[in-house]
């Protein structure tokens, strides 16, 4: 079974400084990686994902995220943040043949101050 | 235009009401699914159905019923409401059934408390 477990359930930083947000995943087959964001009162949208090729992937809004086989992680980072990236993010995994079953960790609170 | 929008954006009931979230998209996609995020953000998925076949249907007490009439729209029923159904639920959308290839679009959420 897979899963997913993300350190974090909050990560306060100031305005333009770098953030990483941590996940590490669980699975005994080759994974699909995904982050999503989630915005107050708003569904989730996808930042990015890893299918396979390059370890680093790059998304929207300035975001990257690199794929680490052997630590089983995904990490989310930016360079510089904005109050703007003030949100949920969400990991989530799934495997090959498991359609879009995503299976999410718990979420990050990402909280960009002035 | 919203992409996927459910509603009703906010749902109060008494426990053991039956009660309906309905679901639409108009992307044009062959899938739809919904989701449960409990009260410590965790998002579990529920059910999808591809071309109006349910294709995952987890293990969900049988209280809860997915009705696709047609692709563009996923309701979801419960009967007998519970406090343990207070949730927030998303519908979600895809083109197909493969992650690949396809991102998933979510609604806002229905935001659901049983008292």
């Amino acid at each position: 079974a897979q899963s997913v477990t993300q350190l974090d359930s909050q990560v306060p930083v100031f305005e333009e400084a770098p953030v990483e947000l941590r996940c590490n995943y669980s699975s005994s087959v080759s994974v699909y990686l995904f982050w999503y964001v989630q915005y107050p009162n708003q569904g989730l949208q996808l930042l990015l994902k890893y299918l396979s090729g390059s370890t680093l992937v790059k998304g929207i809004n300035g975001f990257e995220a690199e794929f680490n086989k052997s630590q089983t992680s995904f990490h989310l980072r930016k360079p510089s943040v904005h109050i703007s990236d003030t949100a949920e993010y969400f990991c989530a995994v799934t495997f090959a043949g498991g359609y879009n079953k995503l299976i999410f960790g718990a979420g990050t609170r990402l909280a960009v101050h002035p | 235009d919203t992409a996927v929008s459910q509603t009703p954006k906010y749902l109060v009931t008494q426990m053991g009401n039956d009660k309906s979230i309905k679901c639409e998209q108009n992307l044009g996609h062959d899938t739809m699914y919904w989701y449960k995020q409990d009260s410590k953000k965790f998002l579990k998925i529920m059910f999808s159905y591809n071309n109006k076949e349910l294709i995952i249907n987890e293990t969900v007490p049988n209280r809860f019923s997915p009705k696709s009439p047609d692709k563009a729209h996923l309701n979801l029923h419960i009967n007998s409401l519970e406090l343990g159904d207070s949730a927030v639920y998303f519908c979600a959308s895809s083109q197909g059934r493969g992650v690949t290839n396809e991102k998933l679009f979510f609604g806002s959420g229905t935001q659901l408390s049983v008292l």
